[in-house]
């Protein structure tokens, strides 16, 4: 069975601070998303990792694939109040295989 | 262009009842999955819909159906409620097996 663990469940910070999510899984995924949720909002994807030691930027986003594909961290530069949301990391094992998603992590970012 | 619409946004149901809940994918998608969020839980796949056919199910009872449209829309349908299943339900769209966009979802209530 497919199971995605996302930590810390919970992270508290003051603006301008730096962080890190991480999703560890024992399976290995073809392709990884992250996804931001806003509260009463359906989830937003802000990347899809498919090769094994992938870094990809978004703005003050850095996500990173793991290099067996089992594992991929979000790092957060200088968090800003809008940053503020459940993170999310879903995987695929193969493409058309339905969609796992983590617990999440619910991010707050204190200005 | 409009993304993807649910309706209702709100529900509210007692045990034993029957709800119906509608998905419109974005313009130019043809397959729809339905996802179960519980409060302060990642969402949970419930099903995928493609060309009409039910494609893939996650492990929810058979108390949960669902449907599609030739024009690609989509009903999930629950059976004799539960209270667990008070929940976000969410909806996705995507073409094929590409990029998946969610709905706002239906926040549906269970007493």
């Amino acid at each position: 069975t497919q199971l995605l663990e996302q930590s810390p469940q919970f992270l508290s910070i003051q603006e301008g601070e730096n962080l890190t999510v991480y999703c560890n899984s024992s399976s290995v995924f073809s392709s990884l998303q992250w996804y931001r949720q806003e509260p009463g909002e359906g989830p937003v994807l802000l990347v899809t990792v498919v090769t094994g030691g992938e870094v990809k930027k978004l703005k003050r986003l850095t996500f990173q694939f793991g290099d067996a594909r089992k594992d991929s961290s979000l790092h957060i530069t200088a968090a800003q109040p809008g940053d503020t949301g459940l993170y999310l990391c879903a995987g695929e094992e193969t493409s058309y295989d339905k969609v796992i998603f983590g617990p999440g992590t619910s991010l707050s970012v204190i200005p | 262009d409009a993304g993807v619409t649910q309706s209702p946004t709100h529900l509210i149901k007692t045990r034993g009842q029957q709800v119906t809940l509608r998905c419109s994918p974005k313009s130019g998608h043809d397959t729809v999955s339905w996802y179960q969020q519980a409060l302060g839980q990642g969402p949970q796949f419930i099903f995928q819909y493609y060309e009409e056919e039910e494609r893939q199910r996650g492990n929810f009872p058979d108390r949960f159906s669902g449907h599609q449209f030739p024009n690609y829309s989509s009903e999930l349908n629950v059976n004799a409620l539960l209270l667990g299943d008070s929940a976000l339900y969410l909806c996705a769209s995507s073409l094929a097996a590409g990029t998946q966009y969610f709905g706002p979802g239906t926040r549906l209530l269970v007493l």
